[in-house]
């Protein structure tokens, strides 16, 4: 059990598009989905938590209007990285938690993006 | 604030030698810590947690983690090293008492030499 998902694992884009990344929790219902974001030979640093049904918590230095989350339902957070530049390519982790048993944080496999 | 120091960026380890990825940490109120692994363009596998009861716990493939609060430590422990061993180890923290981020120590590049 607790098998978080995403898609695209790797997604390259042209600079100014926008690029959706989802996060689904497949067996468990999650009520908080949290996105991290990698550079090569770094930590993960927490850009958002969601919550579901209500706005994300950004944190300090990460732009809301550029990283668009949305926690729509219990299984499902979108990252939108709109007008994607080239330095927004990295790699992408989500991770959800639920209750109960269910009450840590399970990852996802990450999402590489390349904008060109 | 919370933290997570994992002191060393790269251990080398001969295979079938024992092995282990020191991590310490700072919190206020009572620690949950984690180990994960990340293997090459991939997500985060976990490991194990420590949340209250045994110091020593033990988890996935092997490995075994003691948590020791006078020094305030989480090293990540395997007595006989394999070669698949070899990734990128996180060591992280979770303050219950404060809210609910896991932070993440800058991580551990192991080298299973065979």
């Amino acid at each position: 059990g607790a098998v978080v998902s995403q898609h695209p694992s790797r997604v390259i884009c042209k600079s100014g598009t926008s690029v959706k990344i989802e996060c689904r929790s497949l067996d468990f219902q999650a009520t908080t989905m949290f996105w991290y974001r990698q550079f090569p030979k770094q930590s993960l640093m927490l850009m958002a938590t969601s919550n579901e049904g209500s706005k994300a918590t950004y944190e300090q230095g990460v732009e809301k209007d550029k990283f668009l989350i949305n926690h729509a339902s219990l299984t499902l957070s979108t990252l939108t990285v709109t007008s994607a530049h080239p330095e927004d390519s990295s790699f992408y982790i989500c991770s959800a938690e639920g209750l109960g048993s269910y009450n840590e944080q399970f990852f996802g496999p990450g999402t590489r993006l390349t904008v060109l | 604030a919370q933290s997570v120091a994992q002191p060393e960026d790269q251990v080398n380890v001969a295979e079938g030698n024992p092995l282990t990825v020191k991590c310490t940490y700072s919190v206020s109120g009572n620690p949950y810590l984690f180990w994960y692994v990340q293997y090459p363009n991939r997500g985060l596998q976990f490991l194990l947690k420590y949340i209250t009861g045994d110091n020593l716990v033990k988890g996935s493939y092997g490995f075994e983690a003691e948590f020791n609060k006078s020094q305030t430590s989480f090293h990540l422990k395997k007595p006989s090293a394999l070669v698949s061993d070899s990734a990128l180890y996180f060591c992280a923290v979770r303050d219950m008492n404060r809210d609910d981020k896991i932070i993440f120590g800058k991580g551990t590049r192991l080298h299973i030499l065979p």
